[in-house]
């Protein structure tokens, strides 16, 4: 079975500019969770999708940062205008979204360097 | 605000030894409780999960849960060197959505 894909790995991008990166989750898993991980700390969750529905995005910076889910199955995570603060590694993960089921399975997510 | 907290470490201890990883976490409601372990670089991966008092056991790693002293355990016994990464202690609110604490660094040495 195919693990959770994510692209690019790794990106370096000034500030002020944009970025885009992408998740395709395992397959059949109906939900998606975009987290921010800053080094030396765990990861923090952005947005987290159902299907194509936002269930939670209260910790996403909308000014900044926006998500889709088109179809209920790949991911793109963007971020207009970036800030010297947004360097982290953005992880994707998915799971199969039934209750009681808290494993999530993680992509190896994208390092963000924002000069 | 829901905060799950953990000593950042680093934790050493000798090949062979036991290491004992703790995580408090503030909302009493919580019910699942996750043990997810990083290696530098990489994704986290859950190793252990719990959500009932007492002790689970998987191999060499038995996770701990006192609900009533708000407190999580994960114990890993003859401990490698291939052991050591970060260990991330995670709780579930509403089934699917995790709070993660700043982890544990584990360094077992030779």
């Amino acid at each position: 079975e195919a693990g959770v894909a994510q692209s690019p790995r790794y990106k370096i991008i000034e500030k002020r500019q944009s970025v885009a990166f992408w998740c395709n989750p395992i397959s059949g898993h109906a939900t998606l969770y975009w987290y921010q991980q800053i080094l030396g700390q765990g990861p923090k969750l952005l947005i987290q999708f159902q299907n194509n529905g936002v269930v939670d995005d209260s910790q996403l910076p909308k000014d900044r940062f926006s998500a889709e889910r088109l179809k209920g199955v790949d991911s793109t995570l963007k971020i207009q205008p970036a800030k010297l603060e947004d360097s982290a590694v953005y992880l994707c993960a998915s799971s199969p979204g039934l209750a009681g089921v808290g494993e999530q399975f993680f992509g190896p997510g994208t390092r963000l360097t924002v000069l | 605000q829901k905060e799950v907290e953990q000593n950042s470490g680093p934790l050493s201890v000798p090949e062979g030894a036991i290491a004992s990883l703790n995580c408090t976490y503030s909302d009493r409601g919580s019910q699942s409780f996750f043990w997810y372990r990083q290696y530098s670089g990489k994704s986290p991966e859950l190793i252990m999960s719990i959500y009932s008092n007492g002790d689970k056991e998987d191999g060499r790693f038995t996770a701990q849960l006192n609900k009533a002293s708000q407190y999580v355990s994960l114990l890993i016994r003859d401990s490698q060197p291939s052991d050591s990464a970060t260990y991330l202690c995670a709780e579930s609110y509403n089934t699917d959505k995790l709070i993660f604490g700043t982890g544990t660094r584990l360094q077992v040495f030779p």
